[in-house]
C-alpha cells in the first residue's frame, strides 16, 4: 500500500515563529488531508488539497502532485496551534492512509 | 448541522464482553468509515462502507465488524473484546461519485479501554 512520512516528527516553536511540516507520499493521489488533532483528541480539518496552492488565514498549503509531497506551513504561530498535525492520502479506491504526524509544542 | 456523531464517548469493557460503537452523519453523504487509533500513531482504517449496502475490509478488521444500518448509519461491533483493542475509535464519512471520493470529516472519537 501507499506509504506516507511526515517531517519532522515533533517541533518545539515560541510563540510568534513560523514553520514548515512536510509529508511525502509514495504513490499517485486523488485525495489529500491536513488534520490538526488539538489536545483534546479532535481532528480538525485544515485543507483538502490533492494539488495546488490552498490559504487559510495564517495556515497554507501546496501539494505538489507529481512530485509527490505535500507542505503545511504555519505563520506567527500560536499556543493555540500546538497538537498534533497529520497528513493523510487517498490513492485509488480506498479510505485515507495516515502518517504519523508532527508534533507541535508552541511556547508563550 | 451535527455532521458525524459517535456514541458513547468513553467505554471501559472487561475482556470477552462484546459492544457496538454507533456512528451517523447528517451530510447525506455516501461512504462512511471505521478507523482506530494507538498512542503516538496516526490513524488506521478498520472497515468502510462506499455506499449503502456495501461494506469492505480495511487495514485491521480482525475482531470487528461492521453494518451499514442506512445511508446515516454505521455500526462497529467487537464480538468479544481483547486488551489489544484499547484505543481511540474514530468515524468518519464522505461523498463520493464517481469512484472519487471527496474530503473526509471526522466524528469526535470512542475512546475505549479493555481490561
Amino acid at each position: 500500500g501507499i506509504q506516507v512520512e511526515q517531517s519532522p516528527p515533533d517541533l518545539i516553536l515560541q510563540e510568534g515563529a513560523n514553520s514548515t511540516l512536510r509529508c511525502n507520499f509514495s504513490d499517485s493521489v486523488n485525495n489529500l488531508q491536513w488534520f490538526h488533532q488539538n489536545p483534546w483528541g479532535q481532528l480538525i480539518n485544515l485543507f483538502y488539497i490533492p494539488s495546488g496552492t490552498k490559504q487559510n488565514g495564517r495556515l497554507s498549503a501546496t501539494t505538489v502532485a507529481t512530485e509527490r509531497y505535500s507542505l503545511l506551513y504555519i505563520s506567527s504561530s500560536q499556543t493555540t496551534d500546538s497538537g498534533v498535525y497529520f497528513c493523510a492520502v487517498r490513492a485509488g479506491r480506498r479510505a485515507l492512509t495516515f502518517g504519523s504526524g508532527t508534533r507541535l509544542q508552541v511556547q508563550p | 448541522n451535527a455532521g458525524v456523531t459517535q456514541t458513547p464517548k468513553f467505554q471501559v469493557l472487561k475482556t470477552g464482553q462484546s459492544m457496538t460503537l454507533q456512528c451517523a452523519q447528517d451530510m447525506n453523504h455516501n461512504s462512511m468509515y471505521w478507523y482506530r487509533q494507538d498512542p503516538g500513531m496516526g490513524l488506521r482504517l478498520i472497515y468502510y462502507s462506499a455506499s449503502e449496502g456495501t461494506t469492505d475490509k480495511g487495514e485491521v478488521p480482525n475482531g470487528y465488524n461492521v453494518s451499514r444500518l442506512n445511508k446515516r448509519e454505521f455500526s462497529l461491533r467487537l464480538e468479544s473484546a481483547a486488551p489489544s483493542q484499547t484505543s481511540v475509535y474514530f468515524c468518519a464519512s464522505s461523498d463520493q461519485t464517481g469512484g472519487h471520493s471527496y474530503e473526509q470529516y471526522f466524528g469526535p472519537g470512542t475512546r475505549l479501554t479493555v481490561t
